[in-house]
């Protein structure tokens, strides 16, 4: 087995502030995902990595950076904060996509507050 | 439209019935349809998937029906019981991109 491991766990930053979150995985998984989920909506795709060297954004990439630093990290940024932004951004692998291979394994998530 | 919908937000079924959980969906090139667990305070887990070629999967206790000119697909859960209480989140999408819905909560009255 594997295991994705989001840092940090909680997240509380001011307005303005860059911030960043980092995820890494030991499943050896070709592509990893960052999503977003606020309170009562479904998760939303901030930015994906097929494989490594490669980076797409998701619908909800304005105000977001991403890295994918090596086949087992990929990290996101915040550009700047927002006041009263509050979310659990979660980061997952797959295999690929395809074939059978699109099973998301997730992370226990990364809580931001933003004061 | 992209948009991925589970109307009812929470469903309370007797322990031993069968909860039957739906998702409505927008985008008719969507060729990927999941659904997955979340338990509180725990991450989501896929449960079971099915590709735009077949209309229906079994695994145990649970099958997922896809209607494609309805743009619905279902999860049946039978012989539900108290472990099955937990928010079941349906995903559809095509190319390693996915929409959510907003979750059903279910919940297994003993």
């Amino acid at each position: 087995g594997g295991i994705i491991t989001q840092t940090p766990k909680f997240l509380i930053g001011q307005e303005g502030q860059k911030l960043t979150l980092k995820c890494q995985q030991n499943f050896n998984h070709d592509t990893m995902y960052w999503y977003r989920q606020d309170s009562g909506k479904g998760l939303r795709l901030i930015y994906y990595s097929i494989t490594e060297n490669d980076l797409q954004k998701g619908d909800l990439s304005e105000g977001y950076d991403a890295s994918r630093e090596k086949k087992s990290s990929f990290s996101l940024t915040v550009t700047s904060a927002q006041k009263n932004e509050m979310a659990v951004f979660l980061c997952a692998s797959s295999i690929r996509w395809g074939r059978g291979a699109e099973t998301l394994y997730f992370g226990s998530g990364t809580r931001l507050t933003v004061l | 439209g992209q948009q991925v919908k589970q109307s009812s937000p929470s469903l309370t079924v007797q322990e031993g019935g069968i909860s039957i959980l739906n998702c409505d969906y927008e985008n008719d090139m969507f060729d990927y349809f999941a659904w997955y667990k979340k338990y509180p305070d725990n991450s989501p887990t896929l449960l079971i998937s099915v590709r735009s070629n077949v209309d229906k999967r079994e695994d145990g206790r649970l099958t997922v029906f896809l209607n494609k000119s309805g743009k619905h697909f279902s999860l049946h859960i039978t012989a539900s019981q108290p472990e099955d209480t937990a928010v079941y989140l349906c995903a559809a999408g095509a190319n390693y991109q996915l929409i959510w819905g907003s979750g059903t909560k279910l919940i297994i009255k003993p």
